[in-house]
């Protein structure tokens, strides 16, 4: 049983379009992330959720909506897709550990690669 | 906020050999830290991680050293085999954020 799954594992498409990659993860984690791997294989967090709750927005368009309907599923929807949104996207969860701002272990997702053209 | 990174871009390494990995972090508060492997085509995984109130963690093959006083950790790699040919990520976390490392790519030489 895959952990933490997302589809697509591929995704190409032209510049303009909206498109969306869907996440879910079976560990009962309170935590779901997205993370965003550029070309040089630099891994930056994009957002994470707690519980449904957006608990941290870095500096990400607005074009890119995260979406979290219950906790096991976070979805990435993205608008308006520009060449230089090509990236793998990795998606994660963990479990809050008990110190205040501990993030515990996060499990990742096998990534969607994306391709604007 | 924090910022990870890592001293060498690429490490090769004879087989059989120890591999050691340097990263440094710049927030004094972080107070956990992983470090992750990851395999072509494939996503983050796991190796050791410590927290704070240590200064070394051991694994299986893997160790872990942090040096609170200069912000560094590494991970040492015992009797490199070609299965640990992978980028390797440090990261660490603060204020319910993991936050990562440019990676080493780590290649194993037969």
């Amino acid at each position: 049983d895959t952990a933490v799954s997302q589809t697509p594992k591929y995704l190409v498409t032209q510049m303009g379009n909206d498109k969306s990659i869907k996440c879910e993860q079976n560990l009962g984690h309170d935590t779901m992330y997205w993370y965003k791997q550029d070309s040089k294989k630099f891994l930056k967090i994009m957002f994470s959720y707690n519980n449904k709750e957006l608990i941290i927005n870095e500096t990400v368009p607005n074009r890119f909506s995260p979406k979290s309907p219950d906790k096991a599923h976070l979805n990435l929807h993205i608008n308006s897709l520009e060449l230089g949104d090509s990236a793998v996207y990795f998606c994660a969860s963990s479990q809050t550990g008990t110190a205040p701002t501990d993030t515990g272990e996060l499990f990742f997702g096998e990534g969607s690669r994306l391709t604007v053209l | 906020g924090e910022s990870v990174g890592l001293h060498l871009p690429t490490l090769s390494v004879q087989e059989g050999d120890n591999s050691i990995i340097n990263c440094a972090y710049s927030n004094s508060a972080s107070d956990y830290f992983i470090w992750y492997k990851q395999e072509s085509g494939k996503g983050p995984q796991f190796i050791i991680d410590i927290r704070s109130n240590m200064d070394k963690r051991q694994g299986q093959r893997v160790t872990v050293l942090l040096n609170k006083t200069v912000k560094h950790l590494s991970l040492q790699i015992a009797a490199t085999q070609p299965g640990d040919s992978a980028v390797y990520f440090c990261a660490a976390s603060n204020d319910y954020k993991l936050s990562f490392g440019a990676g080493t790519t780590v290649t194993v030489r037969a």
